[in-house]
């Protein structure tokens, strides 16, 4: 019931095209949902992130749907760049636990074809 | 813009030597944590520590791994008798909850590759 499955496992999209990643959660304890980017070598760093008062959350051309009910969320990367390669990482946690101890999904590694 | 910190960015060790791993926190921050990445897997939470002692830690962070904040700027990842398994990128990371949603950005450092030989 911990778990955040994450897929594809790995993603080649054309440069403009639109990545989709996709997380599924059991706990309905969890009440916060980031995604993370990570670059070879370096540590993740937080992209965006959704609580589920909101369906839908947008900055810039990085987009979180989150779907409550079928407890799924996903990230969709509009005009997708070869910047945007990277591996994504969805995570997921409880944040009326103020240890706020993320749970990961796999990751996705992105790659973008110029 | 603020940074968490870590040293140092690679070590190499012998089976059953002792590691430590460091980390400076962004300096506001109240809660730290130290997490793992095996090669090519998940990132895995290993323990978090608020107010000076650890608040929570997984199964993973048995006997063999501590933490302490020696002082007030420092927070370090102890692993004893280190094994082949070991071998992992190790990330600290630290966060500073906001008033009143008990939420905040968790912000990562670099990670320190620990290669176990």
């Amino acid at each position: 019931q911990q778990q955040v499955k994450q897929s594809p496992q790995s993603l080649i999209v054309q440069k403009g095209g639109i990545s989709i990643i996709n997380c599924a959660y059991e706990n309905t304890a969890f009440d916060y949902f980031p995604w993370y980017q990570q670059f070879p070598g370096k540590g993740p760093a937080l992209l965006i992130a959704i609580r589920p008062d909101v369906s839908e959350k947008k900055e810039g051309r990085f987009t979180i749907s989150f779907n409550k009910s079928a407890k799924q969320f996903s990230l969709h990367i509009m005009d997708s760049q070869p910047g945007d390669s990277a591996t994504y990482f969805c995570a997921a946690s409880p944040t009326l636990d103020s240890n706020y101890q993320l749970i990961w999904g796999a990751g996705t590694k992105l790659i973008i074809k110029p | 813009e603020p940074e968490v910190t870590q040293t140092p960015s690679h070590q190499v060790t012998q089976m059953g030597q002792e590691v430590i791993l460091r980390c400076v926190p962004i300096s506001n921050h109240l809660y730290f944590y130290w997490y793992r990445q095996i090669l090519g897997q998940k990132v895995e939470f290993l323990v978090s520590f608020y107010n000076n002692e650890i608040s929570e830690k997984s199964e993973i962070f048995d006997d063999q791994f501590s933490v302490e904040r020696p002082d007030g700027s420092n927070f370090t990842l102890k692993i004893r008798s280190t094994k082949l398994e070991d071998s992992a990128m190790y990330f600290c990371a630290s966060r500073r909850v906001s008033p009143g949603t008990g939420t905040g950005e968790l912000f990562f450092g670099e990670g320190s590759r620990l290669t176990v030989l």
